[in-house]
């Protein structure tokens, strides 16, 4: 059982590159998320679907887009890095958005130079 | 203000000690709170999940929440080398994912 598998572990882009951090996860999980975590800044929300073909923004969307078509993935796209957006991202999973108990996976750590 | 308030340390003690890690909040309707231990270069899992104010425990976790305070607490009893992570704590104020908010965690190792 593989849980939330996120690629690529690593990547560094340059500046108004476009890239896809994959997730997919194998729980059969409604639910699905981004986050982005930043030194003293904890985990902070990009984007969320609650099903496919279902997504809504969180708390930090700019500069992100997801979709979700199947129930499995949940890719995230930086349309055009920056600089600001060096992070490490996890995409989290839940059986359903009405419990709080998030599955992660291991993290894609992005530098944009 | 954020709104919850986590102490980042790092946090170091010896083998066996009681660790106690504590994050306070400032919004009155947040009901659910969690504990999530993250090691290093890895994603955060749930470790303590709690309802409300009082006390739960599970081996040598005990989660505590002072709701009057808006206090919550994780204790770690017999601490483990095993144990060296970084805690976060999260909480919302219905059981909703979408809008759970995390403190910046806790760094904690354990000496041998």
């Amino acid at each position: 059982n593989a849980g939330v598998t996120q690629t690529p572990k690593f990547q560094v882009l340059k500046t108004g590159q476009s890239m896809t951090l994959q997730c997919a996860q194998d729980m059969n999980h409604e639910y699905m998320s981004w986050y982005r975590q930043d030194p003293g800044m904890g985990l902070r929300l990009i984007h969320y679907s609650v099903g496919a073909g279902i997504t809504d923004q969180g708390e930090v969307p700019n500069g992100y887009n997801v979709s979700r078509s199947t129930t499995e993935d949940f890719p995230l796209r930086l349309l055009s890095a920056a600089p600001s957006q060096t992070s490490v991202y996890f995409c989290a999973s839940s059986l359903a958005e009405s419990t709080g108990e998030l599955f992660f996976g291991e993290g894609s750590r992005l530098t944009v130079l | 203000q954020k709104e919850v308030e986590q102490d980042p340390g790092p946090l170091s003690v010896p083998e066996g000690a009681i660790v106690s890690l504590n994050c306070t909040y400032s919004n009155s309707a947040f009901q659910y709170f969690m504990w999530y231990r993250q090691y290093s270069r890895k994603g955060p899992e749930l470790l303590m999940y709690t309802y409300s104010s009082g006390n739960k425990e599970d081996g040598r976790f005990t989660a505590q929440v002072d709701k009057s305070s808006k206090y919550i607490s994780l204790f770690i009893r017999d601490s483990q080398p095993s144990d060296s992570a970084t805690y976060l704590c999260a909480m919302i104020r219905y059981s909703s994912a979408s809008k759970i908010i995390f403190g910046s965690g806790t760094r904690l190792s354990i000496r041998p």
